[in-house]
């Protein structure tokens, strides 16, 4: 089946350091990418959508400016965390819809996610 | 706003054992239901569907009936196995404004455990 690769799956970096994850698609193309983060007993929240070429749309609540979202290629879209806190330590998580599939979600396709610790 | 609530864990059972996961919903118009699974160290994989009221969806053994009249879509399966060990997620995908791009949107996750 279709496969999400995403890297680093954990990683520990300082308080105001930055730090990106990247979401890649290994076998298919996705002009649309999805990125999540989830605290501990807490649901999956949507931060952003990515999209391919242009500027990624934000979920209310979620600082463009310190979650910043790149999607260059159609099979790549990384998340930097700028200035990390303490408080942003979670668990992101990215999915990709490939390009031309329907809306429903059982195009979507999810990465393993990536544990963030700022110490 | 659309949101989706199902039980907390974690859920420990015995091999063989009778499984229900309750999970609720609330959502404008007619949204689709989903659950998906995540086993230890892997992505989310949808484990199945359904796409309106009393559809069923099913897979490896589990099933769910999306019920509008009670507005739930509760997984189940009649005999477990160690092997069914994750991370139960519930899901909807609703339109949202003006058409835009259907979005997931999550419950929090039930863990289930099952001890031989």
């Amino acid at each position: 089946g279709a496969v999400v690769s995403q890297h680093p799956s954990r990683v520990i970096c300082k308080s105001g350091t930055s730090v990106k994850i990247e979401c890649r698609s290994l076998d298919f193309q996705a002009t649309t990418m999805f990125w999540y983060r989830q605290f501990p007993k807490q649901s999956l929240m949507l931060m952003a959508t990515s999209n391919e070429g242009s500027k990624a749309t934000y979920e209310q609540g979620v600082e463009k400016d310190k979650f910043l979202i790149n999607h260059a290629s159609l099979t790549l879209s990384t998340l930097t965390v700028t200035s990390a806190h303490p408080e942003d330590s979670s668990f992101y998580i990215c999915s990709a819809r490939p390009t031309g599939a329907g809306q429903s979600g059982n195009t979507i396709y999810f990465g393993e996610g990536s544990w963030l610790t700022v110490v | 706003g659309n949101s989706v609530t199902q039980m907390e864990g974690p859920v420990t059972l015995s091999e063989e054992a009778f499984l229900t996961i309750n999970c609720t919903y609330t959502a404008t118009g007619y949204p689709s239901l989903f659950w998906y699974v995540q086993y230890p160290g892997e992505g989310l994989q949808l484990l199945l569907k359904a796409t309106k009221a009393d559809d069923k969806g099913s897979n490896k053994g589990f099933e769910a009936t999306y019920r509008k009249e009670t507005t739930s879509f509760h997984l189940e399966k009649g005999s477990v196995q160690v092997s069914d060990s994750a991370v139960y997620f519930c899901a909807l995908s609703a339109r949202g404004q003006g058409g835009a791009t259907n979005k997931l949107i999550f419950g929090t996750g039930t863990l289930l455990a099952v001890q031989p």
